[in-house]
């Protein structure tokens, strides 16, 4: 079935440090996938998004593109600020539309 | 406000007791998503809605979950009998259109229960 795996965490970063955090998945097809953000106290908001092989998603300095190949949808920033501190999930979309998450990477930017 | 609401934020209950939570999705959204998050989990599918219609029920862990949504808009998800392994947070998401053309998902902050 269909599935994500990403990369455990914590990961603790300096300010303007580089940001990489990987995802990999399993999935029939070529499904939608996404990274979602949930900063602390407040609800999962989508951060960026990839529809087909090679896309792109960008959002907030934030890039991920969309590796058939690899079955890879990897999260990288150049350089990271406090404010990104929060919890990252990759997903995809199965068939109905739903999400199907990886366990979240907590990410901890220190000045 | 206009985004996902849900209610209660913050739930105990004593083993045994039965649990209702609600969410308010965006105003004209077809499909309704509940979802569980275990803590430092990511969140786990638990049923779909589109309109008034329960597609997809795979997710529910036991008998004991049951959620509807009788008019095509507020839905309800309902735990008898709760057990402690039931504690989690309980995630609401809802979205304009349906199946692979879903669009973004809306997600509400979400219902802590915690069973004492």
């Amino acid at each position: 079935g269909n599935s994500v795996t990403q990369m455990e965490g914590p990961v603790t970063l300096s300010e303007e440090a580089f940001l990489t955090i990987n995802c990999t998945y399993t999935a029939t097809g070529y499904p939608s996938l996404f990274w979602y953000v949930q900063y602390p106290g407040e609800g999962l908001q989508l951060l960026l998004k990839a529809t087909k092989a090679d896309d792109k998603g960008s959002n907030k300095g934030f890039e991920a593109t969309y590796r058939k190949e690899t079955t890879s949808f990897h999260l990288e920033k150049g350089s990271v600020q406090v404010s990104d501190s929060a919890v990252y999930f990759c997903a995809l979309r199965g068939s109905q539309g739903n999400l199907i998450f990886g366990k979240g990477t907590k990410l901890s930017v220190k000045p | 406000g206009a985004g996902v609401s849900q209610s209660p934020r913050y739930k105990v209950a004593k083993r045994g007791q039965d649990v209702a939570l609600r969410c308010d999705p965006i105003s004209g959204h077809v499909s309704l998503f509940w979802y569980q998050q275990a803590l430092g989990q990511g969140p786990e599918f638990l049923t779909y809605f589109q309109n008034e219609a329960q597609l997809d029920k795979s997710g529910l862990p036991s008998d004991r979950f049951f959620a509807e949504r009788p008019e095509g808009s507020v839905s309800t998800l309902k735990i008898q009998r709760t057990q402690q392994e039931d504690s989690a947070v309980y995630l609401c998401a809802s979205s304009l259109r349906t199946g692979m053309n879903t669009g973004e998902l809306f997600f509400g902050e979400g219902s802590r229960l915690t069973v004492l």
